[in-house]
This record gives C-alpha cells, sequence and structure tokens, in this order.
C-alpha cells in the first residue's frame, strides 16, 4: 500500500536551533510533494510543495525542502526555527496519475524561547 | 477571496444517527476533496468530487457518501454512525489539473456519542 512515514513524531527544540524533519514516501513514479502546517487553532497550510525541477525548494517562512529521489524522501529544513514555529507538520504526497492525497502521522514540534 | 469554508464547526451525535457536512471551495477551484483527521493522526482520504461526481475514493465504507452541486459546494454524508466515526473531517478544494495543491478549510469536529 501507498504511504508516507514521517518519523520525528515530537520534536522538541529552543529558539535558533535548526530543525530538520524527516519525510519518506512508498511510491514508485512520478509524485509531487507537499509539507502543510497546522498551527494551533487553525487548519491545515501549505507550507512548500515540489512538483518538479530543482530538488530543493523554499517555502513561506524561512522553511525548505530536499527531494532526494533515489531515497524517496522529501525532508523539511530551517536554520532558525522561532517560537512561532510550533504547530504539527505534515508531509504529503501526491502520485501525479491521482489527486488523492496521502498524509504522514505528522510531527509535533515544540519550540521553547 | 474567500477560502475554504465549512460547516457546521462543531457537531455531536449519537450512534446510529446520520450526518450532513458542507463545504464551499475556494473561489475558482472546481474540485473538492474530503479528508478525516482521527486525533493524532494524519487526514486520510475519504473521496474527491468533480463534475458533481465521485472521481476517487479511499478505503471507507458506502456509509460515507457525497454530492457535489453544480456551484461546487459539497456535501458529505455518514450514515449509521458509530463511535469511531468521531474525528475532524477536512474538506479541500483545488484545481481539476490533477496532483495540484489543494486548500484546506477549518473542519468540522464531529463528535459520536
Amino acid at each position: 500500500a501507498q504511504s508516507v512515514s514521517q518519523h520525528n513524531h515530537h520534536v522538541i527544540l529552543s529558539e535558533a536551533a535548526s530543525l530538520e524533519l524527516g519525510c519518506n514516501y512508498s511510491y514508485g513514479g512520478t509524485v509531487n510533494l507537499f509539507w502543510y502546517v497546522q498551527y494551533p487553532g487553525q487548519h491545515l497550510q501549505l507550507l512548500l510543495k515540489y512538483f518538479s525541477g530543482d530538488p530543493l525548494v523554499k517555502g513561506i517562512k524561512g522553511f525548505e525542502a530536499e527531494f532526494i529521489k533515489s531515497k524517496f524522501s522529501f525532508n523539511l529544513r530551517k536554520p532558525s526555527v522561532q517560537w512561532s514555529d510550533t504547530a504539527e507538520y505534515f508531509c504529503a504526497v501526491i502520485h501525479y496519475n491521482t489527486d488523492k492525497l496521502i498524509f504522514g502521522t505528522g510531527t509535533r514540534l515544540q519550540v521553547f524561547p | 477571496d474567500a477560502g475554504v469554508t465549512q460547516s457546521p464547526t462543531h457537531l455531536i451525535k449519537t450512534r446510529g444517527q446520520q450526518v450532513t457536512l458542507r463545504c464551499s471551495p475556494k473561489s475558482g477551484h472546481d474540485t473538492v476533496s474530503w479528508y478525516q483527521q482521527a486525533l493524532g493522526q494524519g487526514p486520510q482520504f475519504i473521496f474527491q468530487y468533480y463534475e458533481e461526481e465521485e472521481r476517487q475514493r479511499g478505503n471507507f465504507p458506502d456509509r460515507f457518501s457525497g454530492h457535489q452541486f453544480p456551484n461546487y459546494s459539497s456535501e458529505l454524508n455518514v450514515n449509521a454512525l458509530l463511535l469511531g466515526d468521531s474525528a475532524l473531517y477536512l474538506c479541500a478544494s483545488s484545481l481539476d489539473q490533477g496532483g495540484y495543491e489543494q486548500y484546506f478549510g477549518p473542519g468540522t469536529r464531529l463528535t459520536v456519542t
């Protein structure tokens, strides 16, 4: 079955620390990749996306992600986190032939001042 | 420009009852997808509607059904509610171009007692 794995379930960091959240998917073939963020009390928002081209994509709020096709990975990074980055982060994949967005289980990030 | 809207915000139902949730897509979008997000989990794809027809479906029983109207708005119906149907139900809209980003609404929190 097609799946998305997020290995970090809960991450706790201090402000200014660097962040990397792992995401692996089980599809073969062409995929579109996404990271969504859910701030406390808010709805899911798109953080960044990869469709094709440069495998290093930049999103909002200083986030970036790197698509490594050989590793089926799409890890999310931020050089220096802020308290306001406290949220739930979801990796998601669409196989280009479908519109079924498959989500990982999410990573809860807590950033302390 | 209005984003995706959902109603109601919260709903409490009893086992065996039926429920209808509503969604209005983002302006200009013609495709609506529904997801179920259980506590502590990532959203799971229920089904997608385009041109008033169900185009794709996830692993959900026939108790889950839907409808799309000519103005692209959509309804999710769940019959014979079970305790396990308690979740946040998310609606997402997109353009029918296959595999493109989806915009999410705030969700409807359904509690089945």
